[in-house]
């Protein structure tokens, strides 16, 4: 069974900083990793998608990595500012299924 | 494109009361799914369909029975609601498997059973 951790459960910066998050998993055999934002009382906002294949994507201020033999993902984000405060959830793609971590809960301070 | 659209976005049930959570897509994607998420525990699988007449179980299908006679719709009901099933639950789309490809969330119901 997969299981999917993310480290750590809650972080708070000052504007400016550049940051990152780690995801990890148990199982190696994935199709994919995605990265989502939820603000409070809200959806899930996809961001990045890395396939098995890939080693990273970036889309603007963010960069997400993949090492699957290790079972890690990172997600870097440059230059924070306040309204990058959400939770960051990481998702990770098997057959059928996409199970995800606890996420990560981000506050930049001004 | 509308997305993946859910209603209603708030409601109160009593226990043993029945309900139907509606989610629609138009984006033609195959694959739907239905999550629930619970503090501190994450998003868990509900049940799931990879196309038009096809369901399955996921992580924790008891009491939610879901049927999928469109591509675009995909409703889930409670039939004898329970405070267990106080949660936030979330409808989801992809083109097809959803371990392969992009995921697309719906903005969530928010259910309270008392």
């Amino acid at each position: 069974k997969q299981e999917v951790t993310q480290i750590p459960a809650a972080l708070s910066v000052p504007e400016g900083e550049n940051l990152v998050l780690n995801c990890s998993f148990t199982d190696s055999a994935i199709y994919n990793l995605q990265w989502f934002r939820q603000d409070p009382g809200k959806g899930l906002t996809s961001l990045l998608l890395i396939q098995s294949s890939q080693r990273e994507q970036t889309s603007g201020r963010l960069n997400a990595s993949l090492d699957k033999s290790s079972g890690r993902s990172t997600l870097y984000i440059a230059a924070s500012q306040p309204g990058d405060s959400a939770t960051y959830l990481c998702a990770v793609g098997g057959y059928q299924k996409v199970t995800f971590g606890i996420g990560t809960k981000l506050q930049v301070i001004p | 494109n509308a997305g993946v659209t859910q209603t209603p976005k708030f409601q109160v049930l009593k226990t043993g009361q029945s309900m139907t959570l509606q989610c629609a897509q138009d984006m033609n994607h195959e694959y739907m799914s239905w999550y629930r998420q619970d503090p501190g525990m994450g998003l868990r699988l509900i049940h799931y369909s990879v196309g038009a007449g096809i369901t399955d179980q996921g992580e924790v299908p008891n009491g939610y029975n879901v049927s999928r006679s469109t591509t675009e719709d995909f409703p889930l009901r409670l039939l004898s609601a329970a405070p267990s099933q106080t949660s936030v639950y979330f409808c989801a789309s992809s083109y097809r498997l959803a371990g392969y490809n992009e995921q697309f969330f719906g903005p969530g119901t928010r259910l309270t059973v008392l």
